[in-house]
C-alpha cells in the first residue's frame, strides 16, 4: 500500500505558465481533497471530491481546476500561475463513511511561482 | 476569516515534562476536532480527535480536552519525548468543511 502519492515533489513555474499536480491513492477511498499551506498558515481547502465525477469548491478555489475521472486520481490544474499560488500543496483522501480522522495526507508538492 | 487559531507559533519543553498546546475556534457549528502532527517534508498525520459531545479523549501519552463554552481545545503530551518534536496542527470539522490552525512548532529538548 503506497497510500497517497503526489508528483512532483518540487516545481518552479514562471508567471503565466500552467501545470497539473498529480495525486493518486490506492486505498479505494471515495473522498479526496486538495489543500494548500502558505508559510505560517494552516492548511486551506481548495477543492474536494466525494466520488468519481463529483467535485466541489472549498475555501480557496480561485485559480485552480480539478477533475475526478477515476476513484484513484484527483489532479489539480493551475492555469496562468501567479506568485500568490506559491505554496505547499497537499492531497488527502478518506473513506466515505467514518469520522474525519480517517483522512490520509500525501507528502506534498512545493510550488514556487516566479 | 481565521476560524481556528493557534496563538503560540512555538513551544519548547524539557524531555519528561508536560507539553500543552492550545487551540481556539470561533464557529459553534464545528462538531469534531482533531490534532495532526507534521514532520518536515511529510504530510500531516492524524494524532488524536474528539467529538463535540465529549470533553476529554485520551490515547496513551496524548490527551485532548475540549471546552465548548470557551470554544477552546488543548493537547497534552505527558511525558514529552524528543521524538515528539514536530509541528502540531489543530483542526475543526463540520461536514466536509475542515479548518486548520496555523500550527505550533514543539521542540522537546533532551
Amino acid at each position: 500500500n503506497a497510500g497517497v502519492t503526489q508528483t512532483p515533489k518540487f516545481r518552479i513555474l514562471k508567471i503565466g505558465q500552467s501545470m497539473t499536480l498529480q495525486c493518486t491513492q490506492d486505498m479505494n477511498h471515495n473522498y479526496m481533497y486538495w489543500y494548500r499551506q502558505d508559510p505560517g498558515m494552516g492548511l486551506k481547502l481548495i477543492y474536494y471530491s466525494v466520488g468519481a465525477g463529483i467535485t466541489d469548491k472549498g475555501e480557496v478555489p480561485n485559480g485552480y481546476n480539478v477533475s475526478r475521472s477515476t476513484t484513484e486520481d484527483f489532479p489539480l490544474r493551475l492555469e496562468l500561475a501567479a506568485p500568490s499560488q506559491t505554496s505547499v500543496y497537499f492531497c488527502a483522501s478518506r473513506r466515505t463513511s467514518g469520522r474525519p480522522d480517517t483522512q490520509y495526507f500525501g507528502p506534498g508538492t512545493r510550488l514556487t511561482v516566479l | 476569516d481565521q476560524q481556528v487559531k493557534q496563538n503560540s507559533p512555538s513551544l519548547s519543553v524539557q524531555e519528561g515534562r508536560i507539553s500543552i498546546l492550545n487551540c481556539d475556534y470561533t464557529n459553534s457549528m464545528f462538531d469534531y476536532f482533531l490534532w495532526y502532527k507534521k514532520y518536515p517534508a511529510e504530510g500531516p498525520t492524524f494524532l488524536i480527535s474528539i467529538s463535540s459531545i465529549k470533553d476529554k479523549n485520551e490515547d496513551g501519552r496524548f490527551t485532548v480536552f475540549l471546552n465548548k463554552s470557551a470554544k477552546h481545545l488543548s493537547l497534552h503530551i505527558v511525558p514529552s519525548q524528543p521524538g515528539d518534536s514536530a509541528v502540531y496542527f489543530c483542526a475543526a470539522n463540520n461536514n466536509n468543511d475542515m479548518r486548520f490552525g496555523a500550527g505550533t512548532r514543539l521542540t522537546v529538548k533532551p
